[in-house]
């Protein structure tokens, strides 16, 4: 069972173009979460998510609690945003991942 | 500089020979924890701890062990590693609770 589903699971845009990767929960969450993950493997947190929306830089993630569904938006693709995106979900302290959506920009 | 490291960074072992992945962070967290990443599987959660000698299990504990008796250090212990064991480890810490906010580089095993 997946109790958190992306998509899509790839995805290659034009450098510019605007960006949407969804998730989607099938449990009661504390709060989601949006991860980055680097080619060279690293991780890095973009935003933890408990209701409404955040935005950082280019950056905007947004939740709907009643759909159990997060969006993750990037405007003006850049290839330097060419990695990896990972949703996951926390009920208390215990943690559940989506699989990755590998994102390519290309220039 | 703040951060999560983790040693070794790569690890080629044998089945049943005990190992120890140290974990440390430097920001005086509270809650840290082990995850493990596979491909067409992505990250589990191992382990997490909230504070010191408060640990409990993730979602895939079995074969694992932890220990936080220090702030700062959050060793993962493979007792007897075992080939399905080979993955890519990362650990993580953060102010709170149940927020995997600095990640450590990771600790790439493979157990043979």
């Amino acid at each position: 069972k997946n109790e958190v589903e992306q998509s899509p699971q790839n995805l290659t845009a034009q450098e510019g173009e605007f960006i949407t990767i969804n998730c989607s929960y099938s449990v009661g969450i504390s709060a989601l979460h949006w991860l980055q993950q680097h080619p060279g493997g690293g991780i890095v947190s973009l935003f933890m998510l408990s209701s409404g929306k955040k935005k950082h830089g280019r950056l905007i993630a947004t939740i709907n609690i009643q759909e159990k569904h997060s969006s993750l938006h990037i405007t003006a693709s850049h290839p330097r945003d060419s990695a990896v995106y990972i949703c996951a979900v926390n009920t208390g302290n215990q943690f559940y991942f989506g699989t990755g959506t590998s994102l390519t920009v290309i220039p | 500089e703040a951060q999560v490291t983790q040693n070794p960074r790569y690890l080629i072992t044998v089945t049943g020979k005990k190992l120890t992945v140290t974990c440390s962070q430097n920001m005086n967290h509270e809650y840290m924890s082990w995850y493990r990443q596979d491909p067409g599987l992505g990250l589990r959660q191992i382990y997490y701890s909230m504070n010191v000698e408060v640990t409990d299990k993730g979602d895939v504990p079995e074969g694992y062990k932890v220990s936080r008796k220090e702030k700062r250090n959050f060793p993962l212990i493979l007792e007897s590693p075992s080939p399905n064991q080979t993955s890519l480890y990362f650990c993580a810490s953060s102010f709170i609770s149940g927020y995997p906010e600095f990640f450590g580089p990771g600790t790439r095993l493979t157990v043979l």
